[in-house]
């Protein structure tokens, strides 16, 4: 099955410090992957959708100069929090879509996660 | 706005008992619905789809247009379907070139022996 992984599954960082984290496609090529948070005993809210080779598409309310998206190839997406606060520190989830030639709907793979921590 | 309610925080059966979780969702075209489910320390993986109509690990789910739900079922709960349940609509364009999927806040389902 198509497996997507996470890098680091988990970070502490001081405030005012920027935070990467990776989402990759380990065995299919995903031209579409998406970012969620998820705040404890809470459901996920997405982010952004993040295209291969073009702007990410943010959510209302998500601020594009914080959550920078960059998805410079078919298998990886980032994430970058900048200048991260406490208020940041949550669960962030990435996904990727499965598209199937002649399929009308599609399926997303889900990664495990990565706890971010901001002291 | 596209809006998808779980209307149960918990739901706490007996093992073998039925169980139904309840997902309504506010109609805007015609979404394609799954139900994705997390097990404990595991990721968030689909469970179903409506659109494939098949039963997974015992489990089916039924679209009703005119109610506008989508509740999952089984017929006898086992211990190790105790998870979060999350319906999921999926807006917008589909043939895999837009579409969102929307949470609901999740059910946790536990099953007790």
């Amino acid at each position: 099955g198509a497996v997507v992984s996470q890098h680091p599954s988990w970070v502490i960082c001081k405030s005012g410090t920027s935070v990467k984290i990776e989402c990759r496609s380990l065995d299919f090529q995903a031209t579409t992957m998406f970012w969620y948070r998820q705040f404890p005993k809470q459901s996920l809210m997405l982010m952004a959708t993040s295209n291969e080779g073009s702007k990410a598409t943010y959510e209302q309310g998500v601020e594009k100069d914080k959550f920078l998206i960059n998805h410079a190839s078919l298998t990886l997406s980032t994430l970058t929090v900048t200048s991260a606060h406490p208020e940041d520190s949550s669960f962030y989830i990435c996904s990727a879509r499965v598209v199937k030639a002649g399929v009308t709907t599609d399926t997303q793979y889900f990664g495990p996660g990565t706890r971010l921590t901001v002291l | 706005a596209q809006r998808v309610t779980q209307p149960e925080k918990l739901l706490s059966v007996f093992k073998g008992a039925p169980v139904e979780l309840k997902c309504n969702y506010s109609y805007s075209g015609s979404p394609e619905l799954f139900w994705y489910v997390q097990y404990s320390r595991q990721r968030l993986q689909l469970l179903l789809r409506h659109i494939s109509r098949e039963s997974i690990k015992g489990f089916t789910a039924d679209l009703n247009k005119g109610e506008t739900s989508f509740h999952l079922k089984k017929p006898f709960a086992q211990e190790e379907d105790s998870a979060m349940y999350y319906c999921a609509p999926l807006w917008g364009n589909y043939g895999g070139s837009q579409g969102n999927l929307i949470f609901g806040k999740g059910t946790k389902l536990s099953v007790k022996p």
